[in-house]
């Protein structure tokens, strides 16, 4: 079967750091990934998608950026967090063609 | 753009109730999904719908793909304390739009 991971599950950084959020998935290949953050207010905004790697896409311009440098690894980044870069991230795969996304256990960030 | 108008926003019903919440929208959908959130956990999958009029359950949840492809329903049946939680819509017509959420509450 297939499984996501997130690691950190917690994160509290500083203004000004840098980030890394990790997300893994074991027991597909050429899975597509997602990065989503989630607010206080619930919704649930797309980031970047990857459909293979070294293949990304940005949904909305900001503070992060996303790599993919191996088949099911995914990775946000930031050179300089802001206080607006907290929330609670979620990574997401899906299988090829398909559109039910499978989420991981997210990563709690606050940004101090 | 797309979107997906989700109500309601939060119910706080009594224990063994029945839910009902939807999502609609003015664009029309290929596939809808229903998830649900528990606080500090990533969204679960419950439910995937890929016809319009197509009726499907897993176990007190059902949900329906409306016939006019830009709506879909869930119901919760005999509400217990686990189904605490926020539920999601998502609808597939080009990309995956999620909904803004049902928060759930159910009191013992």
């Amino acid at each position: 079967s297939q499984t996501i991971h997130q690691w950190p599950a917690t994160l509290v950084q500083p203004v000004g750091s840098p980030l890394s959020l990790e997300c893994t998935v074991e027991g597909t290949s050429n899975p597509n990934l997602y990065w989503y953050r989630q607010a206080a207010g619930r919704g649930l905004q797309l980031l970047f998608y990857s459909v293979g790697i070294g293949q990304i896409s940005s949904e909305v311009p900001q503070n992060l950026s996303a790599s993919r440098p191996q088949d099911r690894q995914f990775i946000l980044s930031s050179k300089k967090l802001l206080l607006s870069d907290s929330g609670f991230y979620l990574c997401a795969w899906t299988r090829d063609s398909s559109y039910e996304q499978y989420f991981g256990p997210g990563t709690r960030l606050t940004v101090t | 753009g797309q979107q997906l108008n989700q109500s309601p926003q939060s119910m706080f019903i009594q224990e063994g109730e029945d839910v009902s919440m939807n999502c609609t929208s003015s664009s029309i959908f290929n596939t809808w999904l229903w998830y649900k959130q528990d606080p500090g956990e990533g969204p679960v999958l419950l439910i995937a719908l890929y016809k319009a009029g197509e009726l499907t359950s897993n176990g007190r949840l059902t949900a329906q793909f409306g016939i006019t492809r830009k709506d879909s329903f869930l119901n919760i049946s005999a509400s217990i304390p686990s189904d605490v939680g926020i539920y999601f819509c998502a609808g597939q017509g080009g990309k995956l739009i999620f909904g803004q959420g049902t928060e759930l509450s159910v009191k013992p």
